[in-house]
């Protein structure tokens, strides 16, 4: 079956840096995005990787390993506003997204 | 350009009753979705659309239809409402085919049943 395991929540201080790992399992693979979304809100894209390797757009990176059906979202220099859940979802074969219950970050001062 | 919008963004039904919620996009995308979130869930994917008059079902499109009559719109209809039809309900739609292009959310829906 398909499946997309990721913690459900997180706690970090202002400032500081977190990683949030996504582990999958598709039928074929044709990438792995990362969205936030704030409570109440709808989810907004941050990121897509395809080949193996890190991604790095300003405070946010992700990582991809296609072998190992990992990926990590890694936000540097934490801030308040960071607070949200993150979701990881992949795309199978059908370019249909599965996608994770989402870590909820909880940003301490 | 708004975007992807919802209408509307409340409601409540008893069980039983029907309804419809619309999604509208102004971004000539040809692909649309209808998802469900609820707590502790990954989004579910309902119905999708591939392009105008075409509709195909996801992950879980029992109770649910769906509509694509013009390339902007994409309905979600509720013949006889349950109360496990309590949820949010998200829009999305993407340029097309190619992998690399992101799905774009609209505001949600957030439905309760009695």
């Amino acid at each position: 079956g398909q499946n997309i395991d990721q913690p459900t929540e997180m706690t970090a201080t202002e400032g500081a840096i977190v990683q949030i790992n996504c582990t999958y399992q598709t039928s074929g693979f044709n990438g792995l995005f990362w969205y936030q979304q704030h409570a109440g809100e709808a989810p907004t894209f941050l990121s897509y990787n395809v080949l193996d390797g890190l991604e790095e757009k300003g405070r946010f990176s992700s990582f991809l390993s296609r072998s190992k059906g990992y990926s990590y979202l890694l936000l540097k220099e934490l801030q308040m506003k960071d607070s949200a859940s993150y979701l990881c979802a992949a795309m199978d074969s059908n370019y249909q997204l599965i996608w994770g219950a989402g870590t909820k970050l909880i940003i301490k001062p | 350009n708004a975007g992807v919008t919802q209408t509307p963004k409340f409601r409540v039904l008893k069980t039983g009753q029907s309804m419809t919620l619309l999604c509208a996009q102004d971004m000539n995308h040809e692909y649309m979705y209808w998802y469900r979130q609820d707590p502790g869930m990954g989004l579910r994917l309902i119905h999708y659309s591939v392009g105008e008059g075409t509709t195909a079902k996801g992950e879980v499109p029992d109770g649910y239809n769906v509509s694509r009559l013009k390339k902007q719109n994409f309905l979600l209809g509720l013949e006889s409402a349950a109360p496990s039809q309590t949820s949010v309900y998200f829009c999305a739609s993407r340029e097309g085919q190619g992998a690399v292009n992101e799905q774009f959310f609209g505001p949600g829906t957030r439905l309760t049943v009695l």
